[in-house]
């Protein structure tokens, strides 16, 4: 079955700092895979996705990911934090057989530090 | 572009009561989810419709869960009697099919009492 472990629940980085949040999925082939950002109060919105291709993907806001199979990882990064990133992640995992089908992480929040 | 629509943003009610959801999708998107997500945990998959039909609800507890989507448009998510443990926020998404990306509403938020 597939599923998405987010191992941090809460990261705290100062503004101006590298942030990597981690996710690790379990999928019996490769998946497709996705971050969304949530704010408070809002819904979920896309960072990027990973489908096939370039291991690197760039996204919205500064934001790139790694897809590494051998890790079964898929991992967050942002060279340099701005307060506005303060949010909760979650990373998501596609089911193939079904495009339409995703499976959430458990979340990682966000706070940055001025 | 007009977002995902949903209402009420805030409900509460007592245990045993009855509520309903509505949702709006962005027009044209044909695939529909109902996503619950209870605080302190990722969303999880209600049901997802394709135009009116259900394509999944494994994970509806359809004893007092229930979802329509009439007309291939917006869509209606109601409990019926509520637990306590039904307290979450209620998270309407929307797709276009095979895209993989979730144009999600702001959620409604329910409390049980």
């Amino acid at each position: 079955a597939q599923s998405v472990t987010q191992p941090d629940i809460h990261i705290t980085v100062s503004e101006g700092a590298s942030l990597e949040l981690r996710c690790n999925y379990s999928y019996g082939a490769t998946p497709y895979l996705f971050w969304y950002v949530q704010s408070p109060g809002q819904g979920l919105q896309l960072l990027l996705k990973y489908f096939s291709g370039d291991t690197l993907v760039q996204g919205i806001k500064g934001f790139e990911a790694e897809f590494k199979r051998s890790q079964s990882s898929f991992n967050l990064r942002k060279p340099s934090v701005h307060w506005s990133d303060a949010a909760e992640y979650f990373c998501a995992v596609g089911a193939t057989y079904n495009f339409n089908k995703f499976y959430f992480g458990s979340g990682t929040k966000l706070n940055v530090k001025p | 572009e007009a977002g995902v629509a949903q209402s009420p943003r805030y409900k509460i009610i007592e245990k045993r009561q009855s509520v309903a959801f509505w949702c709006n999708p962005i027009s044209g998107h044909a695939t529909l989810y109902w996503y619950q997500q209870i605080l302190g945990q990722g969303p999880k998959l209600l049901i997802q419709f394709q135009n009116n039909g259900v394509v999944d609800d494994s994970q509806l507890p359809k004893d007092r869960f229930s979802a329509e989507r009439l007309k291939g448009v917006d869509s209606t998510l109601k409990i019926q009697p509520a637990k306590l443990e039904d307290s979450a926020v209620y998270l309407c998404a929307s797709s276009f099919p095979n895209t993989g990306e979730l144009f999600f509403g702001e959620g409604s938020r329910l409390t049980v009492l």
